[in-house]
């Protein structure tokens, strides 16, 4: 079946560092891929897509390409800032067409 | 901007009774999806809706049912509700598969005492 599986956290950074979160998959052909964010005491907001393998989706500065080799989909930030405290999610699309999530990585930077 | 109303954001319910949750979208979406979302295990999907009068069973429906009459509305129910049953309830809804993905409400938080 479907699953995602992603580091758990939680993940403190000081501001200005690199960050990654690592998320891999398992599913049957190739699946969209998905990054959802929440901020504290909201609902969960797209960050970036990929549908395809070595697509790469960004926003923000937040990047993460689809590797089919590795079944990965790793979010990456290069400079990270106090505003970027939230919870991370890893998702894919299924073939009915809903999303699985993965458990979630909760990211703290620190001024 | 595009909204997925929760009608709720905080709820508090006595075991055995009748709960509604309801959500509206103002987006002309055909899909809609509950989930809940409870630490240490992410959003599991509960059931999901790819058209008027037409409902899924998703990976946890039990001790759930849903309705949807209208296009824009998408209501979860708990038919005897019980304390296993609190947690953070999401709604969402979506144009189709893949090209905008999700846009989720804000969540109503259920507690059942």
């Amino acid at each position: 079946g479907n699953s995602v599986t992603q580091m758990e956290g939680p993940v403190t950074l000081s501001e200005e560092a690199f960050l990654t979160i690592n998320c891999t998959y398992t599913a049957t052909g190739y699946p969209s891929l998905f990054w959802y964010v929440q901020y504290p005491g909201e609902g969960l907001q797209l960050l970036l897509k990929a549908t395809k393998a070595d697509d790469k989706g960004s926003n923000k500065g937040f990047e993460a390409t689809y590797r089919k080799e590795t079944t990965s989909f790793h979010l990456e930030k290069g400079s990270v800032q106090v505003s970027d405290s939230a919870v991370y999610f890893c998702a894919l699309e299924r073939s009915q067409g809903n999303l699985i999530f993965g458990k979630g990585t909760k990211l703290s930077v620190k001024p | 901007d595009v909204k997925v109303t929760q009608s709720s954001r905080y709820l508090v319910k006595r075991t055995g009774e009748k709960v509604f949750l309801e959500c509206v979208q103002d987006m002309d979406h055909e899909n809609m999806f509950w989930y809940r979302q409870d630490p240490g295990l992410g959003l599991r999907l509960i059931y999901f809706s790819y058209d008027v009068k037409m409902k899924e069973k998703g990976d946890i429906p039990e001790g759930y049912s849903v309705s949807r009459e209208k296009k824009e509305r998408f209501s979860l129910i708990l038919e005897s509700a019980s304390t296993n049953q609190t947690s953070m309830y999401l709604c969402a809804s979506s144009l189709g598969p893949t090209p905008g993905g999700y846009t989720f409400g804000s969540g109503t938080r259920l507690t059942v005492v």
